[in-house]
Protein backbone atom coordinates (compact mmCIF):
# COMPACT_ATOMS: atom_id res chain seq x y z
CA UNK A 1 0.00 0.00 0.00
CA UNK A 2 1.59 3.10 -0.61
CA UNK A 3 1.63 5.81 1.16
CA UNK A 4 2.42 9.78 0.81
CA UNK A 5 2.99 12.11 3.00
CA UNK A 6 3.64 16.17 2.08
CA UNK A 7 5.78 18.51 4.10
CA UNK A 8 6.60 21.78 3.97
CA UNK A 9 5.88 25.61 5.69
CA UNK A 10 2.42 26.59 6.15
CA UNK A 11 2.88 30.09 5.76
CA UNK A 12 4.11 31.69 2.58
CA UNK A 13 4.73 35.73 1.80
CA UNK A 14 3.71 36.99 -1.12
CA UNK A 15 6.00 37.44 -4.15
CA UNK A 16 8.11 34.39 -2.36
CA UNK A 17 8.39 30.52 -3.13
CA UNK A 18 6.42 27.44 -1.82
CA UNK A 19 8.17 24.57 -1.72
CA UNK A 20 7.08 21.53 -0.62
CA UNK A 21 8.17 17.87 -0.14
CA UNK A 22 6.53 14.29 -0.66
CA UNK A 23 7.84 11.72 1.04
CA UNK A 24 6.61 8.05 -0.35
CA UNK A 25 6.55 4.83 1.40
CA UNK A 26 5.70 1.28 0.51
CA UNK A 27 6.50 1.42 -3.16
CA UNK A 28 8.79 1.89 -5.64
CA UNK A 29 8.80 5.34 -6.66
CA UNK A 30 9.12 3.96 -10.13
CA UNK A 31 6.60 2.74 -10.52
CA UNK A 32 4.13 5.55 -10.50
CA UNK A 33 3.61 9.02 -11.86
CA UNK A 34 3.62 11.27 -9.37
CA UNK A 35 1.86 14.84 -9.70
CA UNK A 36 1.06 17.68 -7.10
CA UNK A 37 -2.84 18.58 -6.90
CA UNK A 38 -4.10 21.76 -5.28
CA UNK A 39 -7.48 22.75 -3.79
CA UNK A 40 -8.36 26.25 -2.66
CA UNK A 41 -10.46 26.65 0.83
CA UNK A 42 -14.06 25.49 -0.30
CA UNK A 43 -13.08 25.06 -3.93
CA UNK A 44 -12.29 22.08 -6.41
CA UNK A 45 -9.55 20.48 -7.83
CA UNK A 46 -6.40 21.75 -9.80
CA UNK A 47 -4.22 19.16 -11.23
CA UNK A 48 -0.37 21.35 -10.61
CA UNK A 49 1.83 18.87 -12.52
CA UNK A 50 3.62 15.34 -12.52
CA UNK A 51 7.21 13.80 -12.65
CA UNK A 52 7.98 10.44 -13.55
CA UNK A 53 11.39 8.73 -11.93
CA UNK A 54 13.56 9.43 -15.24
CA UNK A 55 12.85 13.01 -14.49
CA UNK A 56 10.50 13.78 -17.16
CA UNK A 57 7.78 16.37 -16.46
CA UNK A 58 4.43 18.33 -17.29
CA UNK A 59 2.77 21.30 -15.68
CA UNK A 60 -0.64 22.73 -16.27
CA UNK A 61 -0.12 25.39 -18.57
CA UNK A 62 -1.96 27.87 -16.30
CA UNK A 63 0.88 27.80 -13.79
CA UNK A 64 3.88 26.53 -16.11
CA UNK A 65 5.72 29.58 -16.12
CA UNK A 66 5.87 29.19 -11.87
CA UNK A 67 6.05 25.78 -11.26
CA UNK A 68 8.89 23.42 -11.25
CA UNK A 69 8.70 19.74 -9.82
CA UNK A 70 11.93 17.62 -9.27
CA UNK A 71 12.33 13.93 -7.73
CA UNK A 72 15.07 12.49 -5.34
CA UNK A 73 14.84 8.99 -5.94
CA UNK A 74 17.70 8.03 -3.58
CA UNK A 75 14.96 9.41 -0.71
CA UNK A 76 12.11 8.04 -2.25
CA UNK A 77 10.53 11.76 -2.33
CA UNK A 78 9.42 14.10 -5.50
CA UNK A 79 8.88 17.94 -4.22
CA UNK A 80 7.07 21.26 -5.59
CA UNK A 81 8.45 24.96 -6.47
CA UNK A 82 5.69 27.46 -6.75
CA UNK A 83 7.48 30.91 -7.14
CA UNK A 84 6.09 34.54 -7.10
CA UNK A 85 2.79 33.28 -4.90
CA UNK A 86 -0.10 35.21 -4.22
CA UNK A 87 -3.18 34.80 -2.15
CA UNK A 88 -4.75 33.01 -5.10
CA UNK A 89 -2.16 30.51 -4.46
CA UNK A 90 -3.60 29.95 -1.26
CA UNK A 91 -4.84 26.38 -1.08
CA UNK A 92 -4.43 22.42 0.30
CA UNK A 93 -1.47 20.93 -1.47
CA UNK A 94 -1.80 17.32 -2.09
CA UNK A 95 0.35 14.87 -3.71
CA UNK A 96 -0.94 11.97 -5.54
CA UNK A 97 0.27 8.82 -7.59
CA UNK A 98 -1.22 7.19 -10.82
CA UNK A 99 -0.17 3.83 -12.06
CA UNK A 100 -2.21 3.99 -15.18
CA UNK A 101 -1.15 7.68 -16.81
CA UNK A 102 0.17 10.79 -16.51
CA UNK A 103 -3.22 12.96 -15.85
CA UNK A 104 -4.40 10.12 -13.79
CA UNK A 105 -6.23 8.84 -12.31
CA UNK A 106 -4.80 9.43 -9.13
CA UNK A 107 -4.76 5.84 -6.84
CA UNK A 108 -3.19 7.51 -3.71
CA UNK A 109 -3.68 10.75 -2.21
CA UNK A 110 -1.06 12.60 0.85
CA UNK A 111 -3.64 13.96 4.03
CA UNK A 112 -2.74 17.56 2.09
CA UNK A 113 -1.31 20.79 3.72
CA UNK A 114 -2.82 23.61 3.95
CA UNK A 115 -0.32 26.97 2.33
CA UNK A 116 -1.78 29.84 3.27
CA UNK A 117 0.22 32.93 1.61
CA UNK A 118 0.05 35.74 3.36
CA UNK A 119 2.40 39.10 4.69
CA UNK B 1 -8.28 23.21 -21.95
CA UNK B 2 -11.15 20.41 -21.35
CA UNK B 3 -14.03 21.70 -19.01
CA UNK B 4 -15.60 19.20 -16.95
CA UNK B 5 -19.20 19.91 -15.94
CA UNK B 6 -21.31 18.45 -13.23
CA UNK B 7 -25.11 18.25 -12.08
CA UNK B 8 -26.24 19.09 -9.88
CA UNK B 9 -24.37 20.91 -7.91
CA UNK B 10 -26.38 19.62 -4.62
CA UNK B 11 -28.40 16.42 -4.43
CA UNK B 12 -30.55 15.83 -1.37
CA UNK B 13 -31.50 12.56 -0.80
CA UNK B 14 -32.12 10.14 2.47
CA UNK B 15 -30.03 6.61 3.11
CA UNK B 16 -31.32 3.62 1.21
CA UNK B 17 -31.82 5.88 -1.62
CA UNK B 18 -30.49 5.61 -4.83
CA UNK B 19 -28.17 8.35 -6.14
CA UNK B 20 -27.31 9.67 -9.89
CA UNK B 21 -24.70 12.06 -10.67
CA UNK B 22 -23.72 13.62 -13.94
CA UNK B 23 -20.14 14.77 -15.32
CA UNK B 24 -20.28 16.48 -18.98
CA UNK B 25 -17.08 16.56 -20.60
CA UNK B 26 -16.37 19.89 -22.83
CA UNK B 27 -15.17 17.89 -25.86
CA UNK B 28 -15.00 13.95 -25.85
CA UNK B 29 -12.57 11.88 -23.38
CA UNK B 30 -13.35 8.66 -24.78
CA UNK B 31 -13.58 6.47 -21.56
CA UNK B 32 -10.56 8.29 -19.74
CA UNK B 33 -12.68 9.92 -16.84
CA UNK B 34 -12.23 8.84 -13.17
CA UNK B 35 -14.76 9.61 -10.46
CA UNK B 36 -13.63 10.70 -6.97
CA UNK B 37 -15.16 11.25 -3.31
CA UNK B 38 -13.90 13.67 -1.06
CA UNK B 39 -14.87 14.37 2.96
CA UNK B 40 -14.28 17.23 4.72
CA UNK B 41 -10.55 17.40 5.57
CA UNK B 42 -10.20 14.22 3.50
CA UNK B 43 -8.10 13.59 0.18
CA UNK B 44 -10.39 12.95 -2.59
CA UNK B 45 -11.05 9.15 -2.81
CA UNK B 46 -10.44 7.23 -6.07
CA UNK B 47 -13.93 5.32 -7.07
CA UNK B 48 -13.91 4.94 -10.67
CA UNK B 49 -11.57 4.39 -13.30
CA UNK B 50 -11.98 3.85 -17.15
CA UNK B 51 -15.58 5.21 -16.72
CA UNK B 52 -16.68 2.14 -15.13
CA UNK B 53 -13.91 -0.04 -13.48
CA UNK B 54 -13.96 0.44 -9.68
CA UNK B 55 -11.15 0.80 -7.73
CA UNK B 56 -9.77 -1.65 -5.17
CA UNK B 57 -11.94 -1.70 -2.26
CA UNK B 58 -15.09 0.21 -3.80
CA UNK B 59 -18.26 -1.36 -2.93
CA UNK B 60 -19.95 -2.51 -5.48
CA UNK B 61 -22.97 -0.49 -5.20
CA UNK B 62 -20.94 2.46 -6.91
CA UNK B 63 -20.63 2.20 -10.48
CA UNK B 64 -19.97 4.10 -13.40
CA UNK B 65 -21.35 4.52 -17.14
CA UNK B 66 -20.52 6.56 -19.92
CA UNK B 67 -18.37 7.65 -22.82
CA UNK B 68 -17.56 10.56 -25.08
CA UNK B 69 -18.32 13.50 -23.21
CA UNK B 70 -21.75 12.13 -21.22
CA UNK B 71 -21.07 10.16 -17.90
CA UNK B 72 -22.85 9.30 -15.36
CA UNK B 73 -22.15 8.17 -11.48
CA UNK B 74 -24.70 5.83 -9.92
CA UNK B 75 -24.61 4.57 -6.18
CA UNK B 76 -27.58 2.60 -5.99
CA UNK B 77 -29.03 2.17 -2.28
CA UNK B 78 -27.12 5.50 -0.09
CA UNK B 79 -25.26 4.50 2.64
CA UNK B 80 -24.39 7.10 5.71
CA UNK B 81 -20.82 7.03 4.65
CA UNK B 82 -21.79 8.20 1.38
CA UNK B 83 -22.82 11.30 1.47
CA UNK B 84 -19.96 13.27 0.52
CA UNK B 85 -18.78 15.81 -2.63
CA UNK B 86 -17.74 13.79 -5.75
CA UNK B 87 -15.06 15.06 -8.31
CA UNK B 88 -15.50 13.92 -12.02
CA UNK B 89 -11.64 13.94 -13.68
CA UNK B 90 -10.86 13.51 -17.07
CA UNK B 91 -7.53 12.13 -17.89
CA UNK B 92 -7.09 12.01 -22.09
CA UNK B 93 -6.14 15.25 -22.44
CA UNK B 94 -3.19 17.28 -20.55
CA UNK B 95 -4.04 19.02 -18.38
CA UNK B 96 -6.14 16.79 -16.17
CA UNK B 97 -9.14 18.46 -15.68
CA UNK B 98 -11.39 18.13 -12.51
CA UNK B 99 -15.30 18.77 -12.64
CA UNK B 100 -16.47 21.72 -10.06
CA UNK B 101 -18.38 19.18 -7.87
CA UNK B 102 -21.88 17.58 -6.45
CA UNK B 103 -22.14 17.62 -3.14
CA UNK B 104 -24.47 14.44 -1.82
CA UNK B 105 -26.33 15.72 1.20
CA UNK B 106 -28.22 14.11 3.90
CA UNK B 107 -32.31 15.25 3.47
Amino acid sequence: QVQLQESGPGLVKPSETLSLTCTVSGGSISSYYWSWIRQPPGKGLEWIGYIYYSGSTNYNPSLKSRVTISVDTSKNQFSLKLNSVTAADTAVYFCAASSIAAAGPFDYWGQGTLVTVSS
Amino acid sequence: EIVMTQSPATLSLSPGEGATLSCRASQSVSSNLAWYQQKPGQAPRLLIYGASTRATGIPARFSGSGSGTEFTLTISSLQSEDFAVYYCQQYNNWPGTFGQGTKLEIK
